[in-house]
Parts: C-alpha cells; structure tokens; sequence
C-alpha cells in the first residue's frame, strides 16, 4: 500500500536551534513531493521537488530530495518561535489525490 | 478568485442536523479536493473533483456525506444527519489541473463541531 511517514511525530528546540525533519515514501509513479506548512487551520505552500539531488531553498528553510533512497528532508536553520508549527509532506502519485504524512509538530521555545 | 475561499469558518451544530461547507477555488483551477483532518490527526481525502465530474468518491466516509461542483468552480460538501465524530476541520484546496508538477493550495478550512 502507498504510504508517506514523517518522523519525528514530534519535534521541541530552542531558538537558534538546526531542525531535520524527515519524509519517507512508498508510491508507485511518483511525481512530485510537496511540503507544507500548517500553524492554525489552513496548510501553506513551502516547496515542491521533483528532482533528485537539487536543494530548493527559501530563506532559512530548504530541502531536498533522495528518490533513490525515497526520502526528502526539510532543513531550518536558526529557528525562531514562528517556525512552531506542524509541517506536512505530502505525494503526488498521478492518482486522484495527493498522499499526505501525518505531519511533525515542531515547538521552538524561547 | 485570488485563494481558495471556504465558507463557514466555523460551524457549531447540533446531532441529526445537516451541514453544507463551500469552496470557492482558485480561478482557474479545474482540480478540486476535500480533505478533513480530525484533532491531532493527519489529513483524510475525501473527493477529488476534476471541473465537475468525480471520479473517485470512494473516500467519503459513509453515505451521509456527498459532494458536488457546479460550473468547474464552487463545491459544496453536504454532511446529513451530523454525528459527534464528523467533528474535524475540513480543508479544500484546488490545482490548476492534475498535470505532473502542479501544486495544491488549501483554503483556510471549516471547522464543524457536532454537539
């Protein structure tokens, strides 16, 4: 059965602090991997990969992308207290939805 | 529109009771999808709309709930005879199409509670 797996499930640094945050996939056809991130309700936009090797970068945050391996991870570098949030993978396998981890719940404290 | 536009925010109502949640997508936008995500829990698909057929209903949870799209744009989720556990935020969010590389934006979702 296709599958997404993020881990850690959760996730509590200090600010200032380096975060990985990791996603695993098992799909057939895949297409594209997408990250999320989610703070009240609606999950926003961050990056889209669909190559190997190449680290889409924005600010402090970037990630890249293994699918020989079939995992991808997201970078944050220098945390602060606005990064706390769920952060979301999700998988676009060509089929009629895209496949979403059950999400790592990052804290930065103070 | 400029994003994905859901309507109510949030919707207290009692058991028994039927709901309808809209969204309006992106202009444009043929793909559409309904998600519900639960307190603490990741996201559940329910319908994928592509203009105004869908293809696969298969993740709606049982036949109290049913969806349609008009005009390739707004959609309505239609929850009838509401229970405690349809209690969740749902998220619709819509793509250009589902053509490979396209991304998929989420609409600020509308939270139910079922007393």
């Amino acid at each position: 059965e296709d599958k997404v797996v993020q881990s850690p499930l959760s996730l509590v640094v200090h600010e200032g602090d380096t975060v990985t945050l990791n996603c695993s996939y098992e799909v057939t056809n895949f297409r594209s991997l997408l990250w999320y991130k989610q703070e009240k309700k609606a999950p926003t936009f961050l990056f889209m990969l669909t190559s190997s090797g190449i680290e889409k970068k924005s600010g402090r945050l970037s990630s890249i992308l293994d699918k020989k391996e079939l995992f991808s991870i997201l970078n944050i570098t220098a945390t602060q207290t606005g990064d706390s949030a769920v952060y979301l993978c999700a998988v676009d396998y060509g089929g009629n939805q895209f496949y979403f981890g059950t999400g790592t719940s990052l804290t930065v404290i103070p | 529109g400029a994003g994905v536009s859901q309507s109510p925010s949030n919707k207290v109502t009692e058991k028994g009771k039927d709901v309808e949640l809209r969204c309006d997508p992106i202009s444009g936008h043929t793909a559409l999808y309904w998600y519900r995500q639960s307190l603490g829990q990741g996201l559940e698909f329910l319908i994928y709309f592509q203009g105004n057929s869908a293809p696969d209903k298969s993740g709606l949870p049982s036949d109290r709930f049913s969806a349609e799209r008009t005009g390739g744009s707004v959609s309505t989720l239609t929850i009838q005879r509401t229970q405690q556990e349809d209690s969740a935020v749902y998220l619709c969010a819509s793509s250009l199409d589902r053509a490979p590389g396209n991304t998929i934006y989420f609409g600020e979702g509308s939270w139910l509670t079922v007393v």
